[in-house]
This record gives structure tokens, C-alpha cells and sequence, in this order.
């Protein structure tokens, strides 16, 4: 099945530092998307990606479709206190009627004031 | 309006209670997901409706039975839990894959407790 490697696991940084986020798998995805989950919340939909190559901003956030459509990075300017959480890049393989999404294991993100 | 909505937002129950958890959409979306979510990991999937009928069913036990009544409502009835079980639910909904479109979008999902 498809593997998803995402880091870093975990990372501590100072408020207005910028973060950046990977993820890189060993198969071709055609769809990539971020994610933010707050403690005991849903998955919010943070960026998607839909071609090799794309880079899409929202807000403070930058996401790119890597050129192989085998990785994707999240990069996040600024930071602020209420970036913390934890973020989660899936991706879709290609594949009629296939369904499923793919998930890095996360990056857990905290912010010190 | 991107919102899934998820009912009830916590449950505790008994390992002999039947419950259901319940799903809604509103963006026109065909195809809908139940997953389970444990601490710290990503979420797993569970089952895929597409066009209300179901799709995938991830090896799931049949202990979790789901249901789709509309092209809006998705439900998950759970009977004779065990307490591994306990978990986050969470459901979500996207345009079919031959859209180009498959962003799903999750609802907040439901803490289930199995004492």
C-alpha cells in the first residue's frame, strides 16, 4: 500500500518564527491536502492540491505540489500561538473510483509566546 | 458552506448498548466516510459510500454497521462494543473522485468512551 513519510514529527519554535512541514512517499499521489487538527476537534481543511508543481497560498500558509508528485511542504510564516496543533498532509493515489485518502503520520506544532 | 456536521459530540456507553452516531452534509457531496481516529495517529478509514451505496468497508468488525438513508445523512450503529473501541469518529464528505475535486472535509467528529 502507500506510504506517506511526513516530518518532522514534532517541533517547538518562537512565536514569529517561520515552520516548514514535509511529506514524501515512494508512490505518485495526484491529490495532496493539509490538514490542522486541534485536540478532540475534526481535521480542518487547510490547502489542496490538485497538480504537480502547484504552489497555493492561504493566508500565512504556503503549500506546494512537489514536481515528482511524490512530496508536498507546508510552510507556515509567522507563527502565532494559535498555529498550535497538529498537521496532517494525505494525499490520493491515482486509480478509477479510488477513494481513499493517505496519511502522514502528522507534525506536531508548538508555538512558545 | 464547507461544514460537516457530526451528532452527538461525545457518547459514553456500555459494552452491551446499541448507539449511532450521525452525519450530515450539505454541499452536494456523493461520496461519504466514516473514520476512527485513535490518540496521536492519523485517522483510519473505515467504510466509503459512493452515490449511497457502500463502497469500501475497511475490514471493518460487524460490530459497526453503517448507513446511508440519503445522498445528506450518513449513520454509524454500533452495537456490543469493546472497550479498544473508544475513539475519535469522524465522518467526512467529498465531490467522487472522476470530479478532479476529492477534498474531503470532516465533521468534529465524536468521542466515543466503551466502559
Amino acid at each position: 500500500g502507500q506510504q506517506l513519510n511526513q516530518s518532522p514529527q514534532s517541533m517547538f519554535i518562537q512565536e514569529g518564527e517561520d515552520v516548514s512541514m514535509n511529506c514524501t512517499s515512494s508512490s505518485i499521489f495526484n491529490t495532496w491536502l493539509w490538514y490542522k487538527q486541534d485536540p478532540g476537534e475534526g481535521p480542518v481543511l487547510l490547502i489542496a492540491l490538485y497538480k504537480a508543481g502547484e504552489l497555493t497560498s492561504n493566508g500565512r500558509l504556503t503549500a506546494q505540489f512537489g514536481i515528482t508528485r511524490k512530496d508536498s511542504f507546508l510552510n507556515i510564516s509567522a507563527s502565532i500561538p494559535s498555529d498550535v496543533g497538529i498537521y496532517f498532509c494525505a494525499g490520493r493515489y491515482s486509480g478509477a473510483g479510488s477513494y481513499q485518502l493517505t496519511f502522514g503520520k502528522g507534525t506536531k506544532l508548538s508555538v512558545i509566546p | 458552506d464547507t461544514e460537516v456536521t457530526q451528532t452527538p459530540k461525545h457518547l459514553v456507553m456500555g459494552m452491551t448498548n446499541k448507539k449511532s452516531l450521525k452525519c450530515e452534509q450539505h454541499m452536494g457531496h456523493r461520496a461519504m466516510y466514516w473514520y476512527k481516529q485513535k490518540a496521536k495517529k492519523p485517522p483510519e478509514l473505515m467504510f466509503v459510500y459512493s452515490y449511497e451505496k457502500l463502497s469500501i468497508n475497511e475490514s471493518v468488525p460487524s460490530r459497526f454497521s453503517p448507513e446511508c438513508p440519503n445522498s445528506s445523512l450518513l449513520n454509524l450503529h454500533l452495537h456490543a462494543l469493546q472497550p479498544e473501541d473508544s475513539a475519535l469518529y469522524l465522518c467526512a464528505s467529498s465531490q467522487l473522485p472522476t470530479s478532479g475535486q476529492e477534498t474531503q472535509y470532516f465533521g468534529p467528529g465524536t468521542r466515543l468512551l466503551v466502559l
